[in-house]
């Protein structure tokens, strides 16, 4: 069975800083990997998605990797700001099936 | 772009009655949906697959007639907590799988259930 691990579990940072997100899963067979936000209470929203066959995603300050062979993705988010500040949560789809299994997300604060 | 309204976002229950949350794709068709929870401080387990017309496949360990999924047409799919006890409070969120674009889910918004 897939499992999915987010470290660091909580990340405190100041407004403007780079900072790196990671996620690591033990099955390789995966179909795709995607990154979402969750804000208290609320529902996901879908930040970037990788298939298998992409190494990497961008979007705005965001840039995702994958390196399926380890078992790794990473989100980078460039120039930090408060409204960043969330739960993220790394999924990953298998090769087979269609559900997602979710990592335990990095709780992110972005301090003015 | 696709929307999945979830509702009640919150609902608080006393312990014995029944809680039915609602997840509706308002713009596509949603062939398969897809029913998680989240316990406080765990990551998001999935309870139940459903397709629209056929009997919901339920994920080991979920009692499928505590947790009863309707999915009877493309557009709304139903999930009913019956006889709720405190430890099914947590936060449940349903995930719409539709057949074109490029992510091909769309999650709703998610409803937190207290049971007292």
């Amino acid at each position: 069975k897939q499992e999915v691990t987010q470290i660091p579990a909580a990340l405190s940072v100041p407004e403007g800083e780079n900072l790196v997100l990671n996620c690591s899963f033990t099955d390789s067979a995966i179909y795709n990997l995607q990154w979402f936000r969750q804000d208290p209470g609320k529902g996901l929203t879908s930040l970037l998605l990788i298939q298998s066959s992409q190494r990497e995603q961008t979007s705005g300050r965001l840039n995702a990797s994958l390196d399926k062979s380890s078992g790794r993705s990473t989100l980078y988010i460039a120039a930090s700001q408060p409204g960043d500040s969330a739960t993220y949560l790394c999924a990953v789809r298998p090769n087979t099936g269609n559900q997602f299994y979710f990592g335990t997300g990095t709780s992110l604060t972005v301090i003015p | 772009g696709a929307v999945v309204s979830q509702h009640p976002s919150r609902v608080i229950c006393k312990s014995g009655t029944s809680v039915k949350i609602e997840c509706r794709s308002l713009d596509f068709q949603a062939t398969t949906m897809f029913w998680y929870r989240q316990f406080p401080k765990q990551s998001l387990m999935l309870m139940a697959t459903s397709n629209e017309g056929s009997k919901a496949t339920y994920e080991q360990g979920v009692e499928k007639d505590k947790f009863l999924i309707n999915h009877a047409s493309l557009t709304l799919s139903t999930l009913t907590v019956t006889s709720a006890h405190p430890e099914d409070s947590s936060f449940y969120i349903c995930s719409a799988q539709r057949r074109q674009g490029a992510h091909g889910y769309t999650f709703g918004s998610g409803t937190r259930l207290t049971v007292v």
